[in-house]
């Protein structure tokens, strides 16, 4: 079966770096996403992995390992406003997205 | 741009009736549309994907006598959630994805249905 795991919940400090893990197993890969989704809202794109390696946009990078089956997206200089779920999300073969259950990130000041 | 509105915001029904939510891709042509449904502390759950002119693929489980989903044009998608029941209670997201080659799906708001 396909699968996408991800840590429940972490906890980080205003200002500190924080990485999120995500692994998976599906059936082919067409990329891999992560979504940012505050409470009661819908979720907004942070990046897209394809291709081996990290990819930097401000103070959001994500790591993709197509080998390891992993990824990792890091957030630099921790903001309150921070505090969120992020959705791991990989593309399978027939292009449908299977989704992570999600990491609730808890920024504490 | 790639922006997708979804009205209503939220609604509240009472049980057995039914309630359409509208999904626009307001600054692109949308092939394809995903409706996503997500319970409180879950993912999101994939309920159809629909191509603009065709029936609607749904995902197994989904029963798709209950959720309609009309695709009629390139930036309307809706989903019509007949005889709701507290149980389909649940925040509705749709998505909206261009041609090409680039994957990403672009969301909308979401939408509260409460049935009381």
């Amino acid at each position: 079966g396909q699968n996408i795991d991800q840590p429940t919940e972490m906890t980080a400090t205003e200002g500190a770096i924080v990485q999120i893990n995500c692994t998976y197993q599906t059936s082919g890969f067409n990329g891999l996403f992560w979504y940012q989704q505050h409470a009661g809202e819908a979720p907004t794109f942070l990046s897209y992995n394809v291709l081996d390696g990290l990819e930097e946009k401000g103070r959001f990078s994500s790591f993709l390992s197509r080998s390891k089956g992993y990824s990792y997206l890091l957030l630099k200089e921790l903001q309150m406003k921070d505090s969120a779920s992020y959705l791991c999300a990989v593309m399978d073969s027939n292009y449908q997205l299977i989704w992570g259950a999600g990491t609730k990130l808890i920024i504490k000041p | 741009g790639a922006v997708v509105s979804q009205h209503p915001s939220w609604v509240i029904c009472k049980s057995g009736t039914s309630v359409k939510i509208e999904c626009r891709s307001l600054d692109f042509q949308a092939t394809t549309m995903f409706w996503y449904r997500q319970f409180p502390k879950q993912s999101l759950m994939l309920m159809a994907t629909s191509n603009e002119g065709s029936k609607a693929t749904y995902e197994q489980g989904v029963e798709k006598d209950k959720f309609l989903i009309n695709h009629a044009s390139l930036t309307l998608s809706t989903l019509t959630v007949t005889s709701a029941h507290p149980e389909d209670s649940s925040f509705y997201i749709c998505s909206a994805k261009t041609g090409g080659d680039y994957n990403e799906q672009f969301f909308g708001p979401g939408t509260r249905l409460t049935v009381l």
